[in-house]
């Protein structure tokens, strides 16, 4: 089954503490997207990454970090989360634009982390 | 700096009455996409449109883009209170960037 694992689901951590938001994709897909969503203003794109060891930034990439060293990994790294940062976060996954059937490009969500920072 | 604009951003209709989502972006873009969220879920993609006069239809739903008046619409035929939900577009830009919408957020009413 087409899957993009997102852990944990739920977060609750203080400021200044080190976390990470894990997720995985069994797609073999190359092109891998974090967002959160906050009420009223959709869904932002943070940083995505076309293939492994390849990221760019989004539009709101302040204060976080991701890495792409295997295919099916994109972490989220909050080297210092702020109250700011609290949000639904969402990672995503799809056929690299160019690699594939752009009609058949569709986005696997995965199932969303709810993280606060106090 | 990009705009995606949805119109409306609340909608309340009744159970077999038609109508229609406004998606309009202020840069050039060939790619929109449409996905469908449930209250407390994650997103569902619905559509892709690639080029100017694209029209994609699933069910109730049909989509079409206009890369000329930088617009697209989700248009619902005869609303049954399964689509409600909240509704947003995507605008794809150079680099496969992607921005969002605000929104929809549909109730069909029996």
């Amino acid at each position: 089954e087409a899957q993009v694992t997102q852990n944990p689901r739920y977060l609750i951590t203080v400021t200044g503490k080190k976390l990470t938001v894990t997720c995985s994709q069994n797609m073999n897909h190359e092109y891998m997207s974090w967002y959160r969503q906050d009420p009223g203003l959709g869904l932002r794109q943070i940083y995505y990454s076309m293939n492994v060891e390849v990221t760019d930034k989004g539009d709101v990439p302040e204060g976080y970090k991701v890495s792409r060293k295997e295919k099916r990994n994109f972490p989220l790294i909050l080297e210092s989360p702020s109250p700011n940062q609290t949000s639904l976060y969402f990672c995503a996954s799809s056929t690299a634009p160019g690699f594939a059937n752009l009609a058949k490009n569709i986005q696997y969500f995965g199932a969303g982390t709810r993280l606060s920072v106090l | 700096e990009l705009k995606v604009e949805q119109n409306p951003l609340f909608l309340s209709m009744q159970e077999g009455k038609n109508y229609t989502i406004y998606c309009n972006y202020s840069t050039t873009s060939d790619r929109l996409y449409w996905y469908r969220q449930d209250p407390g879920k994650s997103l569902e993609s619905l559509f892709v449109l690639l080029s100017n006069g694209a029209v994609k239809q699933e069910g109730r739903l049909m989509a079409s883009l206009d890369t000329k008046a930088r617009l697209s619409t989700l248009h619902i035929t005869a609303a049954v209170h399964d689509l409600s939900a909240t509704y947003f577009c995507a605008v794809e830009t150079s680099g496969s960037r992607l921005t969002f919408g605000e929104g929809t957020q549909l109730t069909v009413n029996p």
